[in-house]
């Protein structure tokens, strides 16, 4: 599989923006960037995903290089309820024959969030 | 979204007994994985639980120590067998529903808490 690269922790003020970046230099064509958070004492919980363009939604935006061989998500206005560990990771697409494996966790990035 | 209920939420076990995790969801999904999570570590894939069939074990580990079932679409069990200390983790459901073709999110259970003493 495919290997992401995470700062092991990073630290932002509350309200702000926060920009986490995820290297992959190694991803192939036919993988989607996924992002995922781990609250405290909770599952892991789905933030977005993309392939090549750059993706909006409620909780965030994923921001992917020209040659994807990084990304970043950002949080455009961080609360202390965004401190969590967010952890980046490749998936093949299903189109190109992959099956339906599990995610691959590294050690993610430990968001801590002053006010 | 998908909605999972993961039994106990906790519990205490003696060394050489048998845990069982169930694992409910709300809806009929495709994908039910077992994930095991360690003190201050992250998330390892254990296994896929497939509906009817034996489950497909990730490297290192085995039926005979983590046996699955999955009668249906909407349950799964883990069984944690003949425990030892370095058992103690927290041991999560996953879902996903992958009728769709393109990638689709994954869902997880709030996880077993799980101390072998």
């Amino acid at each position: 599989d495919a290997k992401t690269t995470q700062p092991n922790s990073m630290e932002s003020n509350e309200e702000e923006p926060v920009h986490l970046p995820c290297n992959h230099s190694t991803i192939s064509g036919t993988d989607y960037i996924h992002w995922y958070r781990q609250l405290p004492s909770q599952g892991p919980e789905y933030v977005i995903h993309g392939l090549t363009s750059n993706v909006n939604n409620r909780m965030a935006s994923l921001a992917i290089a020209e040659d994807r061989k990084s990304s970043t998500l950002i949080l455009h206005r961080a609360t202390l309820r965004d401190a969590a560990v967010y952890y980046c990771i490749l998936r093949y697409s299903r189109y190109s024959g992959g099956g339906a494996d599990g995610l691959t966790f590294g050690k993610g990035t430990h968001l801590i969030i002053q006010p | 979204s998908a909605v999972i209920s993961q039994k106990p939420s906790r519990d205490i076990c003696q060394r050489g007994t048998s845990l069982t995790i169930q694992c409910q969801v709300d809806s009929q999904v495709t994908m039910m994985f077992w994930y095991r999570q360690q003190p201050g570590q992250s998330l390892t894939l254990i296994a896929t639980a497939n509906q009817g069939s034996e489950a497909t074990y990730e490297s290192g580990f085995v039926i005979d120590k983590f046996p699955i079932s999955r009668p249906n679409l909407t349950f799964s069990t883990l069984t944690v067998s003949n425990m030892s200390p370095e058992d103690s983790s927290i041991y999560l459901c996953s879902v996903e529903d992958q009728s769709e073709v393109q990638n689709t999110e994954a869902f997880f259970g709030q996880g077993t808490r799980l101390t072998v003493v």
